[in-house]
């Protein structure tokens, strides 16, 4: 089975630092996704990639930027985090290979506390 | 704009009921939909993909129709179980977009 890995389920970290949200996929998928999740917002794609080295932003790409030098992993960087980017966090990845339906699979989340 | 609805918001059924969860979508030009079940702080976990050509997938208690034309689609979940109290989501993809999801709750 396919399988997303977040590096980190819990995080916490300061106003102003810069902080790593890193994302690893096990199924040679060529799409991943970065979404994050609050109470009554659902979810919200803040940036998503097609192909290594690729990045398109989402809805909310304020304050995020991406890196994806890998095939296998999506990162997501917070350049300055602020106290409303406290949220939970999480990636998603799905093959590009319509045969396979474009299935999208997620990560556990990480919930990320800025104070 | 798609735009994805759930309802009930929220639901709360006794151990042993049927579970008829509803999902809307207002552009019918879907490619698939797929259901999602969430558990309190965790990742959301796949339960059916529906491609738009199809009218329903099944997968043990779980059973999701599609009807495109109406903009519809709904998930059944047969003799509902603690277990299954959760969040459950659907979203559409043409341009992904999800809905709020349903909470639900099955009491013993």
């Amino acid at each position: 089975d396919v399988k997303v890995t977040q590096s980190s389920r819990y995080l916490v970290k300061r106003t102003g630092e810069k902080v790593f949200l890193e994302c690893v996929q096990d199924m040679d998928h060529e799409n991943m996704f970065w979404y994050r999740q609050d109470p009554g917002l659902g979810l919200r794609l803040i940036y998503f990639s097609y192909d290594v080295k690729m990045k398109e932003k989402g809805d909310i790409p304020e304050g995020y930027s991406v890196s994806r030098e890998k095939k296998e992993r999506f990162s997501l960087i917070l350049e300055s985090a602020s106290t409303n980017q406290t949220s939970m966090y999480l990636c998603a990845s799905s093959s590009r290979d319509r045969g396979r339906g474009e299935k999208l699979f997620f990560g556990s989340g990480t919930q990320l506390s800025v104070l | 704009k798609q735009e994805v609805t759930q309802i009930p918001a929220a639901l709360s059924v006794p151990e042993g009921e049927n579970l008829v969860l509803n999902c809307s979508f207002t552009d019918s030009a879907i490619y698939n939909l797929q259901w999602f079940r969430q558990d309190p702080g965790k990742g959301l976990t796949s339960l059916l993909l529906i491609q738009s050509s199809q009218r329903e997938q099944t997968s043990g208690r779980l059973n999701a129709s599609l009807d495109k034309s109406s903009g519809r689609s709904t998930l059944y979940i047969a003799a509902s179980q603690p277990g299954d109290s959760a969040t459950y989501l659907c979203a559409v993809k043409g341009k992904l977009q999800f809905g709020a999801g349903t909470q639900v709750v099955v009491t013993p």
